[in-house]
């Protein structure tokens, strides 16, 4: 059974850079069917896709975060990452890791962190 | 890119059907058949309902069903059970930004 797992720091200081990383266990990230991505959910608010990554090292972002945004893999780890710069209180939510199909489907996520902006 | 548009909340009592309505556009929702519906219970993450409009994952209920007319998409829940009540987002692929999201639907069941 495939199983995503987020770690990182829980609290960021304003302006300072988030780094979550996502460990893949049950199954490859060097599988050609899947991507792999982040999305996040700000306290009592709706979801927000961040940007997908595939083994390979392509990258996709949301063009709203893209300035800020790095999603990186390592595949020796089984592992993808995500950094977010400049980070302010809006940047404050759960951040999930999640598998994406080739067909747009989001059918595996990690718990979730929840990661707090503030000084 | 704006948020795709569901109701705010929808209510039904145990065993009636309910559906949760999603509009977008035609960059988005209109534009492909890659609209998917998701679970969410509190404290826990999304769970898949509903893929390419109208399929469902193995595991998931057949009282989920899944439809789509132009730029909206439909997620309908028959003979509604108490562990139905959660909130549910749809999703689409969009030609501008990748992926879009719902605005969320919070399930009650009376």
């Amino acid at each position: 059974q495939l199983q995503l797992q987020e770690s990182g720091p829980g609290l960021v200081k304003p302006s300072e850079t988030l780094s979550l990383t996502c460990t893949v266990s049950g199954g490859s990230i060097s599988s050609s069917s899947y991507y792999w991505g982040w999305i996040r959910q700000p306290p009592g608010k709706g979801l927000e896709w961040i940007g997908s990554i595939y083994y390979s090292g392509s990258t996709y972002y949301n063009p709203s975060l893209k300035s800020r945004v790095t999603i990186s893999v390592d595949t020796s780890k089984n592992q993808f990452s995500l950094k977010l710069s400049s980070v302010t209180a809006a940047d404050t939510a759960v951040y999930y890791c999640a598998r994406r199909t080739v067909t747009h489907i989001f059918d595996y996520w990690g718990q979730g962190t929840l990661v707090t902006v503030s000084s | 890119q704006s948020a795709l548009t569901q109701p705010a909340s929808v209510s039904g009592s145990p065993g009636q059907s309910i559906t949760i309505s999603c509009t977008g556009t035609s960059s988005d929702v209109g534009g492909y058949n890659y609209v998917s519906w998701y679970q969410q219970h509190p404290g826990k993450a999304p769970k898949l309902m509903i893929y390419e409009v109208s399929n469902r994952p193995s595991g998931v209920s057949n009282r989920f069903s899944g439809s789509k007319s132009g730029n909206t998409a439909s997620l309908t829940i028959s003979g509604l059970q108490a562990e139905d009540e959660a909130d549910y987002y749809c999703s689409s692929y969009t030609s501008s930004t990748h992926y879009v999201f719902g605005t969320g639907t919070k399930v009650t069941v009376l």
